[in-house]
């Protein structure tokens, strides 16, 4: 299992908004900044988010990232087809002292 | 434009040591403020961080693989490394370096970029 909980998968149509949830503690999320990725098949993770809301120079605006409590949120809107792929959630928990990730959301966009 | 190359053997034999290299490009490992770290993806157990290092030497380890792992870095190649003692059939999958920015740096938690990744089977 993973240390931060996610949604296995999602679908959501052409142009609609989606959110993944990804849920932690307070020895993680709690105390900690948030990133995200973004992983389409057969390639590598892409940097989506960071610091739990800031978007890294050439993200697009549809993506945006949220925190509360022992929480985090990705949000995309607008959905596209190129979409599709598995999002991930990470970020440092003090008490493993170690990078933890979310098991990973497949996203589909039907 | 920082780049991030894996290299190393693709077949390791059960019980032997799998070592992986990592050359960056763009930036220099021996001045840069951030970390340079392994991660691993597999189906089973998804991403899991294996542990960083910054260039003075100082490291960080997975506690479920600390037994096992060295990472090292070369400041004069520009390179890092990976080494997993006594693999098994478990260490099969893709690894990945990358850059960190992580709490020993300052308030921050992200990774990029990545290298491509490489698969490493463990089969005799």
């Amino acid at each position: 299992q993973s240390v931060l909980t996610q949604p296995p998968s999602m679908s959501a149509a052409p142009g609609q908004k989606v959110t993944i949830s990804c849920s932690g503690s307070s020895s993680n999320i709690g105390n900690n900044y948030v990133s995200w990725y973004q992983q389409l098949p057969g390639t590598a993770p892409k940097f989506l988010i960071r610091d739990n809301d800031k978007r890294p120079s050439g993200i697009p605006d549809r993506f945006s990232g949220s925190k509360s409590g022992t929480s985090a949120t990705l949000g995309i809107t607008g959905l596209q087809t190129g979409d599709e792929a598995d999002y991930y959630c990470a970020t440092w928990d003090s008490s493993l002292s170690a990078v933890v990730f979310g098991g990973g959301t497949k996203l589909t966009v039907l | 434009q920082l780049q991030l190359q894996e290299s190393g053997p693709g077949l390791v034999k059960p019980s032997e040591t799998l070592s992986l290299t990592c050359t960056v490009s763009g930036d220099s490992i021996s001045s840069s403020i951030y970390y340079w770290g392994w991660i691993r993806q597999s189906p089973q157990k998804g991403l899991e961080w294996i542990g960083h290092i910054y260039h003075t030497g100082s490291t960080y380890y997975s506690p479920s693989l600390k037994s096992r792992v060295t990472i090292s870095v070369d400041t004069s190649k520009n390179q890092f490394s990976l080494r997993l003692n006594s693999v098994t059939a478990a260490d099969t999958t893709v690894y990945y370096c990358a850059r960190l920015c992580v709490p020993m740096t300052g308030p921050c938690n992200w990774i990029t970029p990545w290298g491509q990744g490489t698969l490493v089977t463990v089969s005799s």
